[in-house]
């Protein structure tokens, strides 16, 4: 089956710095690549997700990459808010249907 | 639109006890997913149904777990009998099915304690 990993655990940033979040996959076959946003107490929800005939997304602040040769992909959220601080859930989904998820990060903006 | 639909929201059980929950996905969406999150870790699939056919079930411990959806619509997910370990946050999302790759909506869980 699938396999994603998902670093760092944990990120703190100074509100306007950027944070990267990376996950890995091992399925070759995965091919749908979406990120949610979970917040305390609350359910997931999408926040971008890119397929595998695209190599980069962006959407506002923002964005997805995404490198299949090395099995990578990461998300980049520029000029961080209080707002953004949150769990973050990377997934995978092989053929684009089954879901595998990573463990998550939780991120941390300072005012 | 409405979203996912999930009852009960929280449940505390004693071990060996029996729970069921249930999930009303969105309507028109084929594609029903049933998740466990333990606290701290991404949520887990348990099973996956395309309208009343099992897509994917590999991951639920079928001695104890069980899920139907009879009608292609709502969906129930039964522990039976319930173990300590159980104790998570039980996720059910739906999706349309036009090919595949479809974005998946998240109800807002049931939060299952058992002592």
């Amino acid at each position: 089956g699938e396999n994603v990993e998902q670093h760092p655990s944990t990120l703190s940033v100074q509100e306007g710095d950027s944070a990267v979040i990376k996950c890995t996959y091992s399925d070759s076959a995965s091919n749908y690549f979406p990120w949610y946003k979970q917040e305390l107490g609350k359910r997931p929800q999408l926040i971008i997700d890119i397929r595998s005939n695209v190599g980069e997304k962006k959407d506002q602040r923002i964005a997805v990459t995404l490198n299949k040769t090395a099995k990578h992909f990461s998300l980049h959220i520029t000029e961080t808010q209080p707002e953004d601080s949150a769990v973050y859930f990377c997934a995978a989904f092989i053929q684009g249907y089954i879901p595998t998820f990573g463990r998550g990060t939780s991120l941390i903006v300072h005012p | 639109e409405a979203g996912v639909a999930q009852s009960p929201r929280y449940k505390i059980i004693e071990k060996r006890q029996s729970v069921a929950f249930w999930c009303n996905p969105i309507s028109g969406h084929a594609t029903l997913y049933w998740y466990q999150q333990i606290l701290g870790q991404g949520p887990k699939l348990l099973i996956q149904f395309q309208n009343n056919g099992v897509v994917d079930d590999s991951q639920l411990p079928k001695d104890r777990f069980s899920a139907e959806r009879l009608k292609g619509v709502d969906s129930t997910l039964k522990i039976q009998p319930a173990k300590l370990e159980d104790s998570a946050v039980y996720l059910c999302a739906s999706s349309l099915v036009v090919g595949f790759q479809e974005t998946q909506y998240f109800g807002p869980g049931t939060r299952l304690l058992v002592l």
